[in-house]
This record gives C-alpha cells, structure tokens and sequence, in this order.
C-alpha cells in the first residue's frame, strides 16, 4: 500500500509568482484535503476534495485554489503568492462514504516547504 | 468559531515516566477529537480519536480522556519512550463533516 505523497519537497518563489504543488493520495482513498501549517503552528485546514468536488473550504482567500482528478490525486494551487504564504503544505487523504459525512482517519502526506521571497 | 489551545507548549519528561499533555477547545458543539503525532520533517499521524458519546478511549500505551463539562481532553502517554519525542496537536471537529480546528501543539522531549 502506497501511503501519500507530495511534490516537490521544497520550493522557493518570489512575491506575486504563482505555485501548483501535488499530492498523490493514498491508495483506495477518495477524499483530499489540503492544510498550510505556519511555522510552531498546527495545521490550518485550506479545504477538501471528494470524487472531484470541492467539499469544505476554510478560512482562506480565492487565489487558494485546487483540483482533484479521476485517480483521486489532487493540486493546490496559490495565485499571487505573499510573504505569509510560506508555509509547510500538507495533503492528507481519506475513505469517505458519502461527502464528509464520516470521521475517517486522514492520512498525511509529508508536505511541501513553500517559501516566498 | 471553533479555537484550540494547548496549555504547555513544551513538555519534558524522563524516558519510562508517563506523559500527559493537555488541550482546551471553545465550542461546546464539537463531537470529534483527535490527537496527532508530528516528527521533524513529517506530516502529521494520526494517534487516537474519541468522540463526544464518549469519555474515554485507550490504545496501545495511549489514553484520551475527554471532559465536555469544561471543554478540555488530554492525551496520556504511558512509559514514555525518546521514540515519542515529537510535537503533539490535537484536533477538534463539530457538525459531521472532517472540517478540524487544529491547537497549536505541545512538543514533548524524552530524555533518555
């Protein structure tokens, strides 16, 4: 069993660039959610994908965006990149019955290093 | 909305002593707890879940103890091993969808 992963490990961009980072979830799981973990911070939820749909978004603006494919795997993607956009990105992957209607374990993926100079 | 807060953030312990970190959540609606588990360089895996019909939960040398009266869940670690030195976060989720508010976490060191 393949657990998730995540592409690339590190990146560095410049303020107002663009950035698509990837996740791979986990294999059998249908649900993807994407969290931005400031540095001595926990994660923040950014939101979730089930069977392609965007299924709950967190407090974070529009140039959040993202994808899910037919193979389950997922892109973030953040237009008119900030300094406080540096951050640790994390995928996290899931089996859910029905759109968010389960507490099922969420496996996490390494995560991404953004940084924004 | 939903805030999460750990009381300590840094605990020190002795290796074979327990653990106990603590963690205060705000909205009296949530139903779903979770403690994670971070080492260095990796995402966040999954410990123990409990949920709110419940108040207390064991695993393997882990206990969740959850009290809805004052808002508050801990997470015990018996016999604490270096291999447990990592930052722990608790999570809190409310309304049947896996939304979580993540605390800030504890980092937990071992001394060998």
């Amino acid at each position: 069993e393949t657990g998730v992963t995540q592409s690339p490990t590190h990146l560095i961009k410049t303020r107002g660039q663009q950035v698509t980072l990837r996740c791979s979830s986990q294999s059998g799981h249908n649900t993807v959610s994407w969290y931005q973990q400031a540095l001595g911070q926990g994660p923040q939820f950014i939101f979730q994908y089930y069977r392609e749909e965007e299924n709950g978004r967190g407090n974070f603006p529009p140039r959040f965006s993202g994808l899910q494919f037919p193979n389950y795997s997922s892109e973030l993607n953040v237009n008119a990149l900030e300094l406080d956009d540096s951050a640790l990105y994390l995928c996290a992957s899931s089996w859910d019955l029905t759109s968010g209607s389960l507490y099922n374990e969420q496996f996490f993926g390494p995560g991404t290093r953004l940084t924004v100079l | 909305g939903e805030s999460v807060g750990l009381h300590l953030p840094t605990l020190s312990v002795q290796e074979g002593d327990n653990s106990i970190i603590n963690c205060a959540y705000s909205n009296s609606a949530s139903d779903y707890f979770i403690w994670y588990k971070q080492e260095s360089g990796k995402g966040p895996q999954f410990i123990i879940d409990i949920r709110s019909n419940m108040d207390k939960r064991q695993g393997q040398r882990v206990t969740v103890l959850l009290n809805k009266t004052v808002k508050h869940l801990s997470l015990q670690i018996a016999a604490t091993q270096p291999g447990d030195s990592a930052v722990y976060f608790c999570a809190v989720a409310s309304g049947g969808s896996y939304i979580p508010t993540f605390g800030r976490g504890t980092s937990l060191i071992v001394h060998p």
